[in-house]
């Protein structure tokens, strides 16, 4: 299987900051990967598809790159509404594995 | 608009099974995948398999193999997630999920609002 490693797994920023989350494939999935924000007792919810294109809705201060095995997620600039847990999923092969995820919350 | 609505809660047994259901909505049913995932509390997201509604072709997670039964009824637009032999390990939010490309996987968009199933004697 392919495991997805994301870091920082805890992230403490405030309102305003630049945030960038880190996911690594063990090995290349070319641009097959998705990134979700979840929040408490919420379903999670797409952000980013193909590593870098953003989902319909999704405010512009989100933007992804990458491919290969190293992939980012970036926050422009923190809004209130942007603390909750990120996750990103490999698409390329099954299992469809997810990282482990990132919480992001205010300091 | 696109949406899943999935069944209510379930309190199981260990040992027992539960089959929980996905409704889906706004589309045309057959064209996208559908992927399960569950979230046992205060864990990750974990994926368990997928399903083509057209044929019903499935894919399933090695740790969830001899378990796991996802199928569709293009009649009733819904999906079924089956998983036997429950143990308190199971206890968790499930899933369904579209992807959001015809065909394809690209990302999961919409979700189901999650089925909590609790294991326990």
């Amino acid at each position: 299987d392919i495991q997805l490693t994301q870091s920082p797994s805890f992230l403490s920023a405030s309102v305003g900051d630049r945030v960038t989350i880190t996911c690594r494939a063990s090995q290349a999935i070319a641009s097959y990967l998705a990134w979700y924000q979840q929040k408490p007792g919420k379903a999670p919810n797409l952000l980013i598809y193909a590593a870098s294109t953003l989902q319909t809705g999704v405010p512009s201060r989100f933007s992804g790159s990458g491919s290969g095995t190293e992939f980012t997620l970036t926050i422009s600039s923190l809004q209130p509404e942007d603390f909750a847990a990120y996750y990103c999923q490999q698409l390329y092969t099954y299992p469809y594995t997810f990282g482990q995820g990132t919480k992001l919350d205010i300091k | 608009q696109v949406q899943l609505v999935q069944s209510g809660a379930e309190v199981k047994k260990p040992g027992a099974s539960v089959k929980v259901s996905c409704r889906a909505s706004g589309y045309m049913f057959a064209t996208n995948y559908i992927q399960w995932v569950r979230q046992a509390p205060g864990q990750g997201l974990e994926w368990m398999g997928i399903i083509n509604p057209s044929g019903g072709r499935t894919n399933y997670a090695q740790k969830f193999q001899g378990r796991i039964t996802v199928t569709s009824d293009t009649s009733r637009r819904t999906l079924y997630m089956e998983l036997s032999s429950l143990t308190s390990e199971d206890t968790a939010v499930y899933y369904c999920a579209r992807d959001r490309e015809v065909r394809k996987v690209s990302g999961l968009d919409p979700w189901g609002q999650g089925t909590l199933v609790t294991v326990s004697s």
